[in-house]
């Protein structure tokens, strides 16, 4: 069974700066998918980032980046020039490929979450 | 385009008693997922459906089943509920194991 691991139940920054958040993982896949969400006060999941474990790339989505140390099984998410807006819960998740050839997709493990609070 | 929609938003329920959630896939996912998340905590997989059939499970007792219409919408049956079960039940979906999208959720309260 996969476990996520997130560190820092609560972080805070002034608004512009950068922030890390932390997440590491164990699983015994060489093949998998790792995830950043975002849920707000409205309590919906938005997708922020996604990284295929098989590419060394690390991914990027305009102010959001990630670190994948897959040696290491860490899997930070980093911030640039935080907004407001992006005061929320991140929870990192893990997701290894289908087990089944009709489709659809395994279900995500989480980690329980980091609450980033960016102050004005 | 309407996203995954659930229904109720919120629900309070009396121990032993029998509740159904319901959700409504995004437009053109066939393929809905529920996921039980407890205050404090991340989400955990309950279990997946596709064609109408349960294709993946987590660690959930029999009392929590499922069921998935020919228009892909989805319910959630939890029964005998316990105190435990209170927690906000978010319903995902996608189109064949691509990007997921969540519901806002149902917060279901067992007193």
């Amino acid at each position: 069974a996969q476990t996520v691991t997130q560190s820092q139940p609560e972080m805070s920054v002034q608004e512009a700066e950068t922030v890390t958040l932390s997440c590491t993982y164990d699983t015994s896949e060489s093949n998998y998918y790792l995830f950043w969400y975002k849920q707000p006060p409205s309590r919906q999941m938005i997708l922020v980032i996604r990284q295929e474990a098989y590419k060394q790339q690390n991914a990027t989505e305009n102010r959001f980046s990630v670190n994948f140390q897959k040696a290491a099984k860490s899997f930070s998410l980093k911030i640039s020039d935080s907004q407001l807006g992006d005061t929320a819960m991140y929870f990192c998740a893990f997701m290894k490929p289908s087990t089944y050839s009709g489709g659809g997709a395994d279900g995500l493990t989480f980690g329980k979450g980091t609450h980033l609070i960016i102050q004005p | 385009d309407a996203g995954v929609t659930q229904s109720p938003t919120h629900l309070i329920k009396t121990r032993g008693q029998q509740v159904t959630l319901r959700c409504s896939p995004k437009s053109g996912h066939d393929t809905v997922s529920w996921y039980q998340q407890a205050l404090g905590q991340g989400p955990q997989f309950i279990f997946q459906y596709y064609e109408e059939e349960e294709r993946q499970r987590g660690n959930f007792p029999d009392r929590f089943s499922g069921h998935q219409f020919p228009n892909y919408s989805s319910e959630l049956n939890v029964n005998a509920l316990l105190l435990g079960d209170s927690a906000l039940y978010l319903c995902a979906s996608s189109l064949r194991g691509g990007k997921l999208f969540f519901g806002s959720g149902t917060q279901l309260s067992v007193l």
